[in-house]
């Protein structure tokens, strides 16, 4: 079983649709999970940081984050055009250094 | 730019040739990281440097060669390569392993082609 398991679409939504994207992960030592944002030809960035289990919302914005099931969500509502991109989720277990842990991504696509 | 910057962006190079790929980032950030990103791949983690010291190999291939002389800029120096060494390869760096809320900041990454 793969540490972080994340479906890599291509998932399509016309503009105005909320979007659900998730990642499941078998490492319960997890504790750190974030969210980043990959245009094409471009680096990741940082999308959102959740601590924990919890739910964090920024702007449109919404991470979910459920230890006891081992899952992590990211909603997007109203989603636009400038929304399409690959979506990776990362997690980390401590803040020690180890390295965070990537899902494949899953790409999206808002068509206007 | 993110504050991380990659030379050069693209690479195409053939098997028998020795190429080095060059990250620098100037945020003042203690740890840096080589990772592989491949099609329908998870990125995968190939070098840690945490204050200029190696603190991670995730197996790589010795044709692979990272080198970190300060906490600024990092190279991976590539010789006879294969074509499965295909890849962006990205170059990041982060403040306190990137769980202090900040993340890992990414460079653009270098597009390679091995012919």
């Amino acid at each position: 079983q793969k540490e972080v398991e994340q479906d890599p679409g291509p998932l399509s939504v016309p503009e105005g649709a909320i979007v659900s994207l998730n990642c499941t992960y078998s490492n319960s030592a997890f504790q750190y999970f974030m969210w980043y944002r990959q245009y094409s030809r471009k680096g990741p960035e940082l999308l959102m940081y959740t601590y924990s289990s919890g739910n964090k919302e920024d702007g449109r914005f919404t991470a979910q984050v459920d230890k006891s099931s081992k899952y992590i969500s990211l909603f997007i509502r109203d989603s636009q055009p400038s929304d399409s991109a690959t979506y990776l989720c990362a997690m980390s277990a401590n803040q020690a250094g180890t390295a965070l842990i990537f899902g494949k991504g899953t790409t999206l696509s808002v068509s206007s | 730019e993110t504050g991380v910057t990659q030379t050069p962006r693209h690479l195409v190079m053939g098997m028998t040739n020795k190429k080095s790929l060059k990250c620098e980032q100037h945020l003042g950030h203690n740890a840096m990281y080589w990772y592989k990103q491949s099609a329908k791949k998870p990125l995968e983690l190939m070098f840690v440097y945490n204050f200029k010291e190696q603190t991670e190999n995730n197996s790589v291939p010795s044709r692979f060669s990272p080198e970190c002389p300060n906490s600024s800029h990092l190279f991976l120096h590539l010789h006879t390569l294969q074509p499965e060494d295909s890849a962006l390869y990205l170059c990041a760096s982060s403040q306190d392993g990137g769980t202090g809320g900040h993340g890992y900041t990414f460079g653009s990454g270098t597009r390679l082609t091995v012919v």
